[in-house]
């Protein structure tokens, strides 16, 4: 069966420090994969997207960059955390034209 | 591009009754799978139902239900029967069939159930 692990579940960081949170799917091969932001009682922002290695899409011009080094390995980094970048950020993953499954999520505090 | 809104931000029911969630979305692909997610406050998000878009029968899991109205396209949920568990945000989603295409998620609505 599939599974997809995000961490970490928590992370506070101060202004200025540089963030990188990772996603890894198993048990299938060539899934698209996705990062969404939540703030706080509203929607989810599509961040980036993948259909491929080295294949990203970007969304939404920000302070946040995503690679995808290997097949299942999605990576969202920062070089320099802004206040405004605090939120929940999800990972997930689908099969083309399929649903998507998502991680457990990480609650990111910049302060 | 595909939009996906849901139009009531928030709503309530009580508990044992039936509440409808809408939804409406826009697109130019004939082929498509569209979603409802649920997002309890553990914020893990949970695939509630899916219908696909060549598909007349409305798809039922349980005591959720879904109204698809290609033609309009509207996919409203129906929550019969609810439960204190089912306070959550609900999101609509959609995904196109096109290479590439990406999953589009509404706005959501905080669904609460009241005993």
């Amino acid at each position: 069966s599939q599974t997809i692990h995000q961490w970490p579940a928590t992370l506070v960081q101060p202004v200025g420090s540089p963030l990188s949170l990772e996603c890894t799917v198993e048990g299938t091969s060539n899934p698209n994969l996705y990062w969404y932001r939540q703030a706080a009682g509203r929607g989810l922002q599509l961040l980036f997207y993948s259909v491929g290695i080295g294949q990203i899409s970007s969304e939404v011009p920000q302070n946040l960059s995503a690679s995808r080094p290997q097949d299942r390995q999605f990576i969202l980094s920062s070089k320099k955390l802004l206040l405004s970048d605090s939120g929940f950020y999800l990972c997930a993953w689908s099969q083309r034209g399929r649903e998507a499954f998502f991680g457990q999520g990480t609650r990111l505090t910049v302060v | 591009a595909q939009t996906v809104t849901q139009s009531q931000p928030e709503m309530s029911v009580q508990e044992a009754e039936t509440v409808t969630l809408s939804c409406t979305y826009d697109t130019s692909e004939s082929n498509y799978y569209l979603f409802w997610y649920k997002q309890p406050p553990s914020r893990q998000m949970i695939l509630v139902i899916r219908q696909e878009a060549y598909k007349q029968q409305n798809a039922t899991e349980n005591r959720f239900s879904v109204n698809f109205q290609k033609a309009a396209k509207s996919f409203s949920l129906k929550i019969s029967d609810s439960q204190l568990g089912d306070t959550a945000m609900y999101f609509c989603a959609f995904i196109g069939l096109s290479a590439g295409n990406m999953l589009t998620f509404g706005g959501g609505t905080r669904l609460m159930v009241k005993p």
